[in-house]
């Protein structure tokens, strides 16, 4: 099946600082989405990404649709300690897979106050 | 609440029982998924509806495991004879067609086989 990388795996930042990750695929994808998963929850929509190059802003996330549709970065400014979770990224790549969508192994992020 | 829910939250069972979970989909969404995560995974496919019709399984998905989507709203998931590797989180999430397949999530039933 389809492989997301995603990086890194696990991130520990100060409060204040800038975090940025990013997940690659061996396929072109139509779609990518952004999701924030805290333990024992399901996974909470964060940005979605619908073309090449697309960059778009939820509050103090961004994130961009990579324009070789292989890839798409997340970046979140001036972290907070509600930052904390795993954040995944998920690719729909279309047609010739029906509409399965393919997540990432997640980064882990843990803000130190 | 009009988010996609998922019943039970938590479920313990012994090998060999068979359990039934429950989603409801937002309710205007014709598009239902079920998704399996194990620990320091990310979800994976299982199956998705398109209203009733169960379009895509994954192989993923065992003869011990059976989706239905009787009415196009509601789906039960159900496996049989469980083993000790069924256990983990099970997810449910909706989209509606036309949307870009952009999937929302409930909060999981967590299995655990003893």
């Amino acid at each position: 099946g389809q492989q997301l990388n995603q990086s890194p795996q696990s991130m520990f930042i100060q409060e204040g600082e800038d975090v940025s990750m990013n997940c690659t695929s061996s396929s072109i994808f139509n779609t990518w989405l952004w999701y924030k998963q805290d333990p024992g929850e399901g996974p909470v929509l964060l940005i979605a990404l619908y073309k090449a190059g697309e960059l778009t802003s939820n509050g103090r996330l961004t994130a961009q649709f990579g324009i070789t549709r292989k890839d798409s970065f997340l970046n979140i400014s001036a972290s907070i300690p509600s930052d904390v979770g795993i954040y995944f990224c998920a690719g729909l790549s279309g047609a010739n897979t029906g509409n399965q969508f393919y997540f990432g192994t997640g980064t882990s992020l843990t803000v130190i106050p | 609440d009009t988010g996609v829910s998922q019943d039970p939250r938590h479920k313990i069972t012994k090998r060999g029982q068979n359990v039934t979970f429950r989603c409801d989909p937002i309710s205007e969404h014709n598009r239902l998924y079920w998704y399996r995560q194990t620990l320091g995974q990310g979800p994976e496919f299982l199956t998705y509806f398109q209203n009733e019709a169960q379009l895509e399984k994954s192989r993923l998905l065992s003869d011990r495991f059976s989706a239905e989507r009787p009415k196009g709203s509601f789906s039960t998931l159900e496996i049989q004879r469980t083993e000790q590797g069924d256990s983990a989180m099970y997810l449910c999430a909706s989209s509606l067609v036309g949307s870009s397949d952009t999937q929302y999530f409930g909060p999981g039933t967590r299995l655990t086989v003893l």
